[in-house]
């Protein structure tokens, strides 16, 4: 059974620190990773894709990384906001299937 | 990227009661996807909807419980049947892109809450 771990489930940094979202996978047979930000009741905001065959992505002040060999991926948070407060959920993708698997996520709170 | 609504955004139902959600895409899609986030926990995939077939369902989900309408390649239903407070959920409707890399997208989610 595949599974997705993350690692804290909260965290707590001071506004402008750098800080980094960890997400562990069971199987290195991974499609793709996806990251999403989720704002307290609401849907997935879509953040990064790395796909199995690339090693990051980045998008602004995020970076994402893969490294199938140790089921690993980190989201890297430069320069925090307090607008970055939210939880940060990673999900697996595996060929043959649509389904993602979901971490619990990482509780954000940045504070001013 | 696609952009998704879901109706309703919220509701609070009695038990015994069926609630149907409502998903709509602004572009035609092969694949829609519903999801479950139960309170505290991650999403869980209730069911896949491709347009013109049945549903195929994940272990633990049923079609008399969940069952899901697709009629076009935009929209799509989700009813939750015979509610108990059990069911009291995000329910999130996504999509995947028509990049080839399998990006996912979700809508804004229905909080369902069951008295």
């Amino acid at each position: 059974k595949q599974e997705v771990t993350q690692i804290p489930a909260a965290l707590s940094v001071p506004e402008g620190e750098n800080l980094v979202l960890n997400c562990s996978f069971t199987d290195s047979a991974i499609y793709n990773l996806q990251w999403f930000r989720q704002d307290p009741g609401k849907g997935l905001t879509s953040l990064l894709l790395i796909q199995s065959s690339q090693r990051e992505q980045t998008s602004g002040r995020l970076n994402a990384s893969l490294d199938k060999s140790s089921g690993r991926s980190t989201l890297y948070i430069a320069a925090s906001q307090p607008g970055d407060s939210a939880t940060y959920l990673c999900a697996a993708g595996w060929a043959g299937s649509y389904q993602l698997t979901f971490g619990k996520g990482t509780k954000l709170s940045v504070i001013p | 990227s696609a952009v998704i609504s879901q109706k309703p955004s919220r509701d609070i139902c009695q038990r015994g009661t069926s609630l149907t959600i409502q998903c709509q895409v602004d572009s035609q899609v092969t694949m829609m996807f519903w999801y479950r986030q139960q309170p505290g926990q991650s999403l869980t995939l209730i069911a896949t909807a491709n347009q013109g077939s049945e549903a195929t369902y994940e272990s633990g989900f049923v079609i008399d419980k969940f069952p899901i309408s697709r009629p076009n390649l935009t929209f799509s239903t989700l009813t939750v049947s015979n509610m108990s407070p059990e069911d009291s959920s995000i329910y999130l409707c996504s999509v995947e892109g028509d990049s080839s890399g399998g990006e996912q997208y979700f809508g804004p989610g229905t909080r369902l809450t069951v008295t």
